[in-house]
């Protein structure tokens, strides 16, 4: 079935360097591709998406480009904050009517001051 | 506007006892969905709703029912409790058409 892998935690970085999350996916039909966020307590928050090949989303400074040829959605930032300290799920829709989401593990992102 | 609000936040359950959750949004949305958050394990979906009155199962059903009497409302039900549902459970909803699934804050439930 659909599946999503993405790297392991924790990721820890100082402020202002830059962040790569990688992620990759299994699927049969052609799904569309999302990184949610979520910060402490709190529940899961849509940061960007990507609906066909190509495609690039990008919110507060994220961006994540949707590469069918390496079944890949790295998510990345050119200068991370403190308070992206989060965790960062990738996952995917299934082709059809429910867009039931599948996720990946989620990666635990500290940013040091 | 709330929009999507779980409850209770926390509750503890001993085995076998019984306990329903209560996810609710105020967005009209059609679609609702159960999810359970282990560590390591990512967010695996329980239940989901297509609209109101109607129910079916996701990746991980077994141990839990759902009911969606009415179309702001999702309920989840353990009958009989055991330690292996100890998790986040977390509620989410989407409106018919669009991508985004909106989640609530979560239930931590812990059955000992």
């Amino acid at each position: 079935g659909d599946s999503v892998t993405q790297m392991e935690g924790p990721v820890t970085l100082s402020e202002e360097a830059f962040l790569t999350i990688n992620c990759t996916y299994t699927a049969t039909g052609y799904p569309s591709l999302f990184w949610y966020v979520q910060y402490p307590g709190e529940g899961l928050q849509l940061l960007l998406k990507a609906t066909k090949a190509d495609d690039k989303g990008s919110n507060k400074g994220f961006e994540a480009t949707y590469r069918k040829e390496t079944t890949s959605f790295h998510l990345e930032k050119g200068s991370v904050q403190v308070s992206d300290s989060a965790v960062y799920f990738c996952a995917l829709s299934e082709d059809g009517a429910t867009n039931k989401l599948i996720f990946g593990t989620g990666t635990l992102l500290a940013v040091q001051p | 506007n709330a929009g999507v609000t779980q409850t209770p936040k926390f509750r503890v359950l001993k085995t076998g006892q019984s306990m329903t959750l209560l996810c609710a949004q105020d967005m009209n949305h059609e679609y609702m969905y159960w999810y359970r958050q282990d560590p390591g394990m990512g967010l695996r979906l329980i239940h989901y709703s297509v609209g109101e009155g109607t129910t079916a199962k996701g990746e991980v059903p077994d141990g839990y029912n759902v009911s969606r009497l009415k179309k702001q409302n999702f309920l989840l039900g353990l009958e009989s409790a055991a330690p292996s549902q100890t998790s986040v459970y977390f509620c989410a909803s989407r409106l018919a058409g669009a991508y985004e699934q909106y989640f609530g804050p979560g239930t931590r439930l812990t059955v000992t």
